[in-house]
């Protein structure tokens, strides 16, 4: 099993432009989540879903959308980039007995 | 509401010196309760977790932590620290309040001195 796939790695971003991180797992989960890390201030939840067509809005949602059209995939999306949504940002899903599954992380900078 | 403190942001341990961090929780059920280490760079590694029952729990890399209901607190602890345990160390609670997600603290850097 692959778990939890996250691309890209790496982006730089300018500022106002728009871009996609992709999540993707292969565990059948139905709960995935999208957390923003920041020094200091440990990991923020930003989206999350309980299914294919439900999303809700986690801590900090602001400029950031999601949609799951599907069981196995959760993007996540900026629309108009600024700087400070320079930040790692992970993906997770979860198991029906509370297991957690992060995936490896997408580091965002945005000039 | 539901939070974790970590009041520990910077600890410096000696090499071989037993290590404690420190967390604390406010959740209004029974919690379950996890620590997650990330080295620079990386992603988060589960340490251990606590779901019920013995609230001694052990984990990888030799670290245990102990689930205190009346304290709210999920110590990690490791009797004799190594160098390549200096890294971030992170508690968690969850779920939130929707179900599906973890509480994160802010997170306790580790330094290990020679």
């Amino acid at each position: 099993n692959a778990g939890v796939t996250q691309t890209p790695k790496f982006q730089v971003l300018k500022t106002g432009q728009s871009m996609t991180l992709q999540c993707a797992q292969d565990m059948n989960h139905e709960y995935m989540s999208w957390y923003r890390q920041d020094p200091g201030m440990g990991l923020r939840l930003i989206h999350y879903s309980v299914g294919a067509g439900i999303t809700d809005q986690g801590e900090v949602p602001n400029g950031y959308n999601v949609s799951r059209s599907t069981t196995e995939d959760f993007p996540l999306r900026l629309l108009s980039a600024a700087p400070s949504q320079t930040s790692v940002y992970f993906c997770a899903s979860k198991s029906f007995n509370y297991g957690y599954t992060f995936g490896s992380g997408t580091r965002l900078t945005v000039v | 509401a539901q939070s974790v403190t970590q009041p520990d942001i910077h600890i410096t341990v000696s090499e071989g010196a037993s290590l404690e961090l420190r967390c604390n929780y406010s959740y209004g059920a029974t919690p379950y309760l996890f620590w997650y280490v990330q080295s620079p760079g990386q992603g988060l590694q589960l340490l251990l977790k606590y779901f019920s029952g013995d609230t001694l729990v052990q984990g990888i890399k030799g670290f245990e932590a102990e689930f205190k209901r009346s304290q709210s607190s999920f110590n990690l602890r490791k009797p004799s620290v190594h160098w390549s345990d200096a890294a971030e160390y992170f508690c968690a609670v969850g779920p939130n309040q929707a179900g599906t997600a973890l509480i994160f603290g802010k997170g306790t850097t580790l330094s290990v001195s020679s």
